[in-house]
C-alpha cells in the first residue's frame, strides 16, 4: 500500500516552539501535501510540494520533500496554540493517478 | 460561496438498517472524492466521481456499498444492511477538475458525517 506514514504520532510542544513532523511513503509520487484536520472537523489543505521541488515556503510553513528517501517534513514554526489539530501528509502514486493516500496523522498539542 | 456541506453530521443505525451520507461539492466543482475515517487512523479514499460517472472505486467495499453523483443534486453514498466496522467517519471533498499531476488541484474537503452504528 501506498499509505504514508507519519512520526511521531503526537507531539506536544509549548506555544512559540517549532514543531516538526515528519511522513514517509513508499512508491514514486508526482506531488506531496500536507493537510491539517481540527478535531471532529474535515481537512483544511495547508501546503503542496512537488516532486521535482525540494523544499517550499508558506507563512510559518516550511516543508522538504526528498525524493531518494520517500520522506518529507513539515516544520511549523513559532506555534500558535491555534495550531492544535491532526496533521496529516497525502500522496498521490504515479501510476494511478485518481486517489491520494493519506498517512495516519501526527496529533500536535500546543501548550500555551 | 459554500463550502462542501456534508449531511446529516450524525447518523445513528441500528444493524441491518441503510445510511445515506450525503455531500454537496462547493459550486463549480464537478468532481466528488469519498474518504472513510476510522478512529485514530487516516483517511482511506473510497470512491472518486464525476456527474453522472463513477470514475474509481478502487477503494469501496465490493458488497453494500455503493455511491452516485447525478446530474442535479447531491452526492450520495449509501450503505446497506450497516455493521457495526461500518461505524467511521465519513469524508466528501471536490475539486473543479480532476485531481492529476497536470492540475495538481488540492480538494476541499466537507466537515463528515459521523456514522455510529449500534
Amino acid at each position: 500500500s501506498q499509505q504514508g506514514e507519519e512520526d511521531p504520532q503526537a507531539l506536544s510542544i509549548q506555544e512559540g516552539e517549532n514543531a516538526t513532523m515528519n511522513c514517509s511513503y513508499k512508491t514514486s509520487i508526482n506531488n506531496l501535501q500536507w493537510y491539517r484536520q481540527n478535531s471532529g472537523r474535515g481537512l483544511v489543505h495547508l501546503i503542496l510540494i512537488r516532486s521535482n521541488e525540494r523544499e517550499k515556503h508558506s507563512g510559518r510553513l516550511r516543508v522538504t520533500l526528498d525524493t531518494s528517501k520517500k520522506s518529507s517534513s513539515l516544520l511549523i514554526t513559532a506555534s500558535r496554540a491555534a495550531d492544535t489539530a491532526s496533521h496529516f501528509c497525502a500522496t498521490d502514486a504515479q501510476d494511478t493517478g485518481n486517489q491520494f493516500y493519506f498517512g495516519t496523522g501526527t496529533s500536535l498539542t500546543v501548550i500555551p | 460561496n459554500a463550502g462542501v456541506m456534508q449531511n446529516p453530521r450524525h447518523l445513528v443505525r441500528r444493524r441491518g438498517q441503510e445510511a445515506r451520507l450525503r455531500c454537496s461539492p462547493m459550486k463549480g466543482h464537478s468532481h466528488v472524492y469519498w474518504y472513510r475515517q476510522l478512529p485514530e487512523e487516516g483517511l482511506k479514499f473510497m470512491v472518486y466521481l464525476q456527474k453522472e460517472n463513477i470514475i474509481d472505486e478502487s477503494g469501496m467495499p465490493k458488497e453494500r456499498f455503493s455511491a452516485e453523483f447525478p446530474k442535479e443534486g447531491p452526492s450520495i453514498l449509501r450503505i446497506q444492511q450497516v455493521v457495526r466496522g461500518d461505524s467511521a467517519a465519513y469524508f466528501c471533498a471536490s475539486s473543479p477538475t480532476a485531481w492529476n499531476t497536470a492540475t495538481n488541484e488540492k480538494l476541499f474537503f466537507g466537515s463528515g458525517t459521523q456514522l455510529s452504528v449500534l
